[in-house]
């Protein structure tokens, strides 16, 4: 079992949709989670990290970590065609981080 | 500066060939990484320099071997490389090992 899963999509909505991306874990040792944004071509972009359960928001984007369920997802408000990209779930205990595959999003004009 | 520099972007080498890739950093963090990341798969770890000292994912052969010559500084040597180790080779820096800086990443293609 992957420690860290995300479904790849792909995941294509109109400009203006709340976008909703989510990831699972297994591993509970798992204290920071983390989400990146990595374009065709570039390396991940880190957009926000979390400790534990609860939401943090920033602009457009809040991330959400339910410990209880293990379960982990980043909204996206009033999306943009900009927004298109592929977003990777990543969580970290102290000594090692793990990496979902990433969900490719579209967003069409 | 807020970047990850690496060098070169685009690589094709047979495998006979030793090559090395680049990777440099000047926001004085003290973790740097190399990630290699094949299609539609999470980037995978191979190695982490942190406050001077190597850490290698046991998992990784031994054609690839990191080389830290400075604080900003992380090489990647390659020798006798497979055709399966073509991916997206990333190097990362981090301070704080939590948020992470990415390059723009080797596209290395192994024929």
């Amino acid at each position: 079992q992957k420690e860290v899963e995300q479904d790849p999509g792909p995941l294509s909505v109109p400009e203006g949709a709340i976008v909703s991306l989510n990831c699972t874990y297994s591993n509970s040792a798992f204290q920071y989670f983390m989400w990146y944004r990595q374009y065709s071509r570039k390396g991940p972009e880190l957009l926000m990290y979390t400790y534990s359960s609860g939401n943090k928001e920033d602009g457009r984007f809040t991330a959400q970590v339910d410990k209880s369920s293990k379960y982990i997802s980043l909204f996206i408000r009033d999306s943009q065609p900009s927004d298109s990209a592929t977003y990777l779930c990543a969580s970290r205990t102290e000594s090692h981080m793990r990496f979902g595959a990433g969900t490719r999003l579209t967003v069409k004009p | 500066d807020t970047e990850v520099t690496q060098t070169p972007k685009h690589l094709v080498m047979g495998m006979t060939n030793k090559k090395s890739l680049k990777c440099e950093q000047h926001m004085g963090h003290r973790a740097m990484y190399w990630y290699k990341q094949k299609a539609k798969k999470p980037p995978e770890l191979m190695f982490v320099y942190s406050y001077e000292k190597l850490s290698i994912n046991e998992s990784v052969p031994s054609r690839f071997s990191p080389e830290c010559p400075n604080s900003s500084l992380l090489n990647l040597h390659l020798h006798a490389l497979q055709p399966e180790d073509s991916a997206l080779y990333l190097c990362a820096s981090s301070q704080d090992g939590l948020g992470y800086t990415f390059g723009s990443g080797t596209r290395l293609t192994v024929v």
